[in-house]
């Protein structure tokens, strides 16, 4: 099956710097990569996906890169704000009827 | 928001109890999902239904099981509940097996077994 791992596991940004987390996975045949952001006692909800045939998503202040070659994506955020602080989750799905998530990074943006 | 809604929020009952979390969907979804959130955070895909079909089973004792009355409700029972079981358990849906669309999930229930 499919393992997804990401890293760091914890990151304490200044407000306004840029905030990395990157995931791995380890099976090809994954084509299909959502992010979720989870705030404290919330549900995870879907912040950006990216598909396979793509190598880079855009929206405002997120991006998303994948390398299918190496099997990692990342999750990139500018301009940091308080409210960005929470729990992100990267997820791989196969055939798109399963999503293996990430052990989730714990975002601090410190004001 | 009540695209996925989970009942009860909060459950907390001793060790060997039975217990029910039920989910429902209101987005027409023919796809939906039972996840394990452990202490730790990480998220664990317990069931999936398609349906009312199940097409996912992981690893999970069968001291759980998974009922889909019609496909806009997929509940969860629990037998002879286990410290380890204390998590949050997430119900999401999608709209179909086989697309590449994401999950929508539901707010969580918190259960923790004494």
């Amino acid at each position: 099956g499919e393992n997804v791992e990401q890293h760091p596991s914890t990151l304490s940004v200044q407000e306004g710097d840029s905030a990395v987390i990157k995931c791995t996975y380890s099976d090809s045949a994954s084509n299909y990569f959502p992010w979720y952001k989870q705030e404290l006692g919330k549900r995870p909800q879907l912040i950006i996906d990216i598909r396979s045939n793509v190598g880079e998503k855009k929206d405002q202040r997120i991006a998303v890169t994948l390398n299918k070659t190496a099997k990692h994506f990342s999750l990139h955020i500018t301009e940091t704000q308080p409210e960005d602080s929470a729990v992100y989750f990267c997820a791989a799905s196969i055939n798109f009827n399963k999503f293996y998530f990430g052990s989730g990074t714990k975002l601090n943006v410190k004001p | 928001d009540t695209a996925v809604s989970q009942t009860p929020k909060y459950l907390v009952t001793q060790m060997g109890n039975d217990k029910s979390i039920k989910c429902e969907q209101n987005l027409g979804h023919d796809t939906m999902y039972w996840y394990k959130q452990d202490s730790k955070k990480f998220l664990k895909i317990m069931f999936s239904y398609n349906n009312k079909e199940l097409i996912i089973n992981e690893t999970v004792p069968n001291r759980f099981s998974p009922k889909s009355p019609d496909k806009a409700h997929l509940n969860l029972h629990i037998n002879s509940l286990e410290l380890g079981d204390s998590a949050v358990y997430f119900c999401a849906s999608s709209p179909r097996t086989g697309w590449m669309e994401t999950q929508y999930f539901g707010p969580g229930t918190r259960l923790l077994v004494l």
